[in-house]
């Protein structure tokens, strides 16, 4: 398997404009989340999906943020409009819910720069 | 309200020696730990982890120690190498309220040959 894979790898845009991020988790997964990386608040859980259901969207910031899940094999995060404290690295994750064991599989994170 | 913390932003070790990486948690319900390994532009990569009913795990160099009474847990890397410098994550969770991670905000550690 090619792991979870993310796109793109960077993004600049200016502020207000309408940023998509792009998630293809690892086939057989049925847990998928979305985490933010910045300098003051570290890897934070923005959303978290469980058979592409939303289950906790308490770490999403504001309603410029929304994610979907239409399928197994496909997520994105939007924010509308974007503002530059948005800038930062985004990573979607996923892994196999089974017992109790929670490993997740990172990829390789979106680098957004908002100008 | 960090729940997962890592006390110590970086550690510098010399090669061959033991790298000791502590974290501490303030949630009693997480049951499931974790340490991830994270390059520069790459996404974290899981590295070794811990369930709450043991209070050790090896594999290879690494081991995880989990002290519950204390709420704290370490990795221990013996013997360190120059590629094992990265950052260092903690992270926990809750397996019954979703298998989500709470991460800690890491360690950097710096291997010097």
């Amino acid at each position: 398997d090619a792991g979870v894979i993310q796109s793109p790898r960077h993004e600049v845009t200016e502020m207000g404009q309408e940023v998509t991020l792009r998630c293809k988790p690892i086939s057989g997964h049925n847990s998928l989340f979305w985490y933010r990386q910045t300098m003051m608040r570290g890897l934070e859980l923005l959303i978290y999906f469980n058979n592409n259901v939303p289950i906790d969207d308490s770490g999403m910031p504001e309603d410029r943020f929304s994610a979907k899940m239409p399928n197994a094999s496909f997520s994105t995060l939007k924010i509308q409009p974007s503002e530059p404290r948005d800038s930062a690295v985004y990573f979607c994750a996923s892994s196999l819910r089974q017992g109790k064991n929670t490993e997740a599989f990172f990829g390789q994170g979106t680098r957004l720069t908002v100008v | 309200d960090q729940q997962v913390k890592q006390n110590s932003p970086s550690l510098s070790v010399q090669e061959g020696r033991i790298s000791i990486l502590n974290c501490d948690y303030t949630n009693s319900m997480f049951d499931y730990f974790l340490w991830y390994k994270k390059y520069p532009a790459e996404g974290p990569t899981f590295l070794i982890s811990i369930s709450s009913i043991k209070d050790k795990n090896e594999d290879g160099r690494f081991t995880v120690f989990l002290n519950k009474s204390a709420k704290h847990l370490s990795l221990h890397i013996v013997p360190s190498q120059p590629g094992d410098s990265a950052v260092y994550f903690c992270a926990a969770s809750d397996s019954n309220a979703g298998n989500m991670l709470t991460f800690g905000g890491g360690t950097r550690l710096m291997v010097k040959p």
